[in-house]
This record gives structure tokens, sequence and C-alpha cells, in this order.
């Protein structure tokens, strides 16, 4: 099955710098990539996701690069601010109306002002 | 779009007692659902999934059990619980905007903490 490995686990950044959270998964057949933010207490909130057809998509301060030969995909967030502050959660799966994710482990960002 | 309601949000059992937590779907038809299990600290465990009514799909062998009786809503139970079943359980659900088949994108609802004494 499908293995996804998520780094770094924690990241501490100061407000105005940029983050960037790296995933790999293991499944050639994975074509779907989703990132997730959860902050204290709350529930995962998608905030980005990317198909295997384009390598790189744009929403305001976030991006998501994708690496199919490599099989790697990366999250950037730009002029990171404190409320960037929360876990953020990779994940991969076969893109089907059947298929499962499979996440990774999770990176706790914290931006200090 | 669809929304998803889970209840009770917090539950406090002991040992040994029976669960019984309801997740049910808004807006949508047909859609995939998805029990998760995270605890303190932890990433997200996929529990069960389910494409249809009376479609469980487990993931993991444990002392739980998921059932779909409607085509949304999404219910898991136990018959004794234990202490390593404490943990915050949150359903998700994949549909596309429109309501239609389902497809991979997943929300969650707001889950339901359980603490098991």
């Amino acid at each position: 099955g499908e293995n996804v490995e998520q780094h770094p686990s924690t990241l501490s950044v100061q407000e105005g710098d940029s983050a960037v959270i790296k995933c790999t998964y293991s499944d050639s057949a994975s074509n779907y990539f989703p990132w997730y933010k959860q902050e204290l207490g709350k529930r995962p909130q998608l905030i980005i996701d990317i198909r295997s057809n384009v390598g790189e998509k744009k929403d305001q301060r976030i991006a998501v690069t994708l690496n199919k030969t490599a099989k790697h995909f990366s999250l950037h967030i730009t002029e990171t601010q404190p409320e960037d502050s929360a876990v953020y959660f990779c994940a991969a799966s076969q893109g089907s109306g059947y298929s499962t994710l499979t996440f990774g482990k999770g990176t706790m960002l914290l931006v200090s002002p | 779009s669809q929304t998803i309601h889970q209840w009770p949000a917090t539950l406090v059992q002991p040992v040994g007692s029976p669960l019984s937590l309801e997740c049910t779907v808004e807006g949508t038809s047909n859609p995939n659902l998805y029990w998760y299990r995270q605890a303190a600290g932890r990433g997200l465990q996929l529990l069960f999934y389910s494409v249809g009514i009376g479609q469980i799909s487990s993931e993991v062998p444990q002392n739980l059990s998921a059932s779909r009786p409607q085509d949304r809503q999404f219910i898991l139970s136990s018959k004794k619980l234990l202490l390593s079943d404490s943990g915050f359980y949150l359903c998700a659900c994949a549909a596309d905007t429109a309501g239609q088949l389902s497809t991979d994108t997943q929300y969650f609802g707001p889950g339901t903490r359980l603490t098991v004494l």
C-alpha cells in the first residue's frame, strides 16, 4: 500500500519568513495530493490540493509543488503570520471515487511574532 | 456544499462501557464516508470507510465497528471500550460540490472528543 513520509515534524519560523514542508510517497499510482491545516482542538481543514497533471498550484500565500518522477510534493507558505501556526498534514491517494487517503504524520508549524 | 454533523461533541465513558458515535451529512447524496481516530498529538488513523449503504471496509482490526444504515448516516460503535480508545474521532465525507458521485476530496466533520477512564 501507499506510504507517505512528511518532514520536518516541527518547524519554527519568524513572522514574515517562508515555510516549506515536504512529503514523499511510495505508490506511483497516486495522483491526488491534498494538504490539511489543523488548529489546536479543531478539525483538519483542506487548504490546497494538487493532481498529477499539474506541477504547481498557488492560492495567495500558499503553493504546492509536485514532482511525480521523484515522488515528492511540497507545501510552501510565504510571508508567514502567527495565525499560520498549526499542524499541517499531507496526504496521497489514487484519486478514484473508491480510494482512501494516506496521511503523513504531520508538521507542527510555529510562527513567532 | 455538504455539511457534516457529529455528535456528541465530547464524551467521557468508563472502561468496558458501550459506544455509539453518529455522523450525518447534509447537502449531498451517495457520498463516501470515513471514520478516523486521532490520538493526542498524533496523526490521523483511518478506521473505516463506506462507499454506500451497508458497505463497510475496515482498515484496522480492533474492538470498534461501523455501520451505514442510511445514505448520509455513518455510525461508529463499540461493545466494550478500552483505555486506548480515547481520542478525537473524525468523520469525513468525500463528494463533489454538486453533490454527485463521490470524488477523492475529503472534508472533515467537527469531531467527537472521547475520553475513556
